[in-house]
């Protein structure tokens, strides 16, 4: 079955960029996902398509997609944005599929 | 607004049958291109998508789960069911429900989730 492998855990000083990635085969041909989950609430969805934006997520977001590798890239990283990122992709056999997360810290 | 909300036992034995409701508000499982999936999350663990199902009924199921689950939808009732049958000790997690698109394969407003606890 399609595998996303993530990261364990990411640092990142105040104001500084963090990059999340998120690797499985040919992933760059489908679209990708990101969610944040603080600690004991839901996932909200960060980035949709690879590098689209909802509403009401802020600017320093972004997303990206191409050959195996996602990116998920938070710019001035602020203290409220520690959490789990998990990526997630689709095909039309495996409908869908999560990585394991990735626990970015701000230190 | 969309909403969702889970409902069900918070603590199953083990070898039962767990039957969850997504009751939802907002949105139509009847318009095109909708979905409402499943996604699970052990205690300290990653998530897991176990289920989905559309408007237009087609049903995607988790290879490795495939075989205990069925997923249903009430449009009357605006609820999604999802069943697990033969449950055991590594299935206690919180279940979440959310909605989706189809089209851009993403799970775009999420229920609170509702933890369910396997133990006899």
């Amino acid at each position: 079955s399609y595998e996303l492998t993530q990261q364990p855990s990411v640092s990142v000083s105040p104001g500084q960029t963090a990059t999340i990635t998120c690797s499985g085969d040919e992933l760059g041909d489908k679209y990708c996902s990101w969610y944040q989950q603080k600690a004991g609430q839901s996932p909200v969805m960060v980035i949709y398509r690879d590098n689209k934006r909802p509403s009401g997520i802020p600017e320093r977001f972004s997303g990206s997609n191409s050959g195996n590798t996602a990116t998920l890239t938070i710019s001035g990283t602020q203290a409220v944005d520690e959490a789990d990122y998990y990526c997630q992709s689709w095909d039309s056999t495996t409908a869908r599929v999560f990585g394991g997360g990735t626990r970015l810290t701000v230190l | 607004q969309i909403t969702l909300k889970e409902s069900g036992p918070t603590l199953v034995k083990p070898t039962q049958t767990l039957t969850l409701t997504c009751s939802f508000s907002g949105f139509s499982l009847n318009t095109n291109g909708v979905g409402v999936g499943w996604i699970r999350q052990p205690p300290g663990k990653a998530l897991e998508w176990l289920a989905l199902i559309y408007w237009d009924d087609g049903q995607r199921y988790s290879p490795s789960l495939r075989s205990r689950l069925t997923i249903t939808k009430d449009t009357s009732k605006n609820q999604v069911v999802l069943t697990m049958t033969n449950m055991d000790p590594v299935d206690t997690a919180t279940y979440f429900c959310a909605h989706s698109l189809a089209a851009a394969g993403c799970f775009d407003d999420w229920g609170q989730g509702t933890l369910v606890t396997v133990s006899s």
